[in-house]
């Protein structure tokens, strides 16, 4: 059964925690994509990721970072650097030489 | 000026009628276009993506792209209490390219009456 996973589905985390949000896909895609979603806006692009061990920030990394060490796999770490991390996070994939994205069913961060 | 521009909504229609969602997009270099249907609480899944210029029927769902206008509607024939939810519209402005990147509108909310 192919897809894309994520996982927690709710994640709570103190100020001043790290957490890290897991996305793994077996669809065998290349590029794979971190998205964040606040009420009322639209997708904001965090990281993505075209190739295994290579990554590039999107338009609000700051206070995120990533790893691609295997191509299955591309984690999102929420620092404590970033001051407002409470959204919904979505991880999305896409193979190469297309264009159109598939989705996880996402991660709902919530700081207490 | 945002990128991708979408009227919130929300947008209400009686069952059965046609929804049209619009959207508008400001880099003329656009490729290709997407839209995703969201319901509250879960994530995006694709609808429709279309490349060229025209209409482009799936079902009851017909994207229309016109370039010159940079403009993207999508329509949902015989509208139904399941067809209730937030459409977002995507636009990517390279097709498979490096850079592959989608843009999205912050999405139109459609409520549909039974």
């Amino acid at each position: 059964d192919g897809g894309i996973t994520q996982s927690p589905k709710y994640l709570f985390r103190k100020e001043g925690q790290n957490v890290t949000l897991s996305c793994e896909q077996n669809l065998n895609h290349d590029a794979m994509y971190w998205y964040r979603q606040d009420p009322g806006q639209g997708l904001r692009l965090i990281y993505y990721s075209q190739i295994v061990n290579d990554f590039q920030k999107g338009d609000i990394a700051e206070g995120y970072s990533v790893s691609r060490e295997k191509k299955e796999s591309f984690p999102l770490t929420v620092t404590s650097a970033q001051k407002n991390p409470t959204a919904f996070y979505l991880c999305a994939s896409r193979r190469d030489r297309a264009d159109t994205q598939y989705f996880g069913p996402g991660t709902r961060l919530t700081v207490l | 000026q945002k990128e991708v521009e979408q009227n919130s909504g929300p947008l209400s229609v009686p069952e059965g009628a046609i929804a049209s969602l619009n959207c508008t997009y400001s880099d003329r270099g656009s490729q290709s276009f997407f839209w995703y249907r969201q319901y509250s609480g879960k994530s995006p899944e694709l609808i429709m993506s279309i490349y060229s210029n025209g209409d482009k029927e799936d079902g009851r769902f017909t994207a229309q792209l016109n370039k010159a206008s940079q403009y993207v509607s999508l329509l949902i024939r015989d509208s139904q209490p399941s067809d209730s939810a937030t459409y977002l519209c995507a636009v990517n402005l390279s097709y498979g390219g490096a850079t592959n990147k989608l843009i999205f509108g912050t999405g139109t909310l459609l409520a549909v009456q039974p």
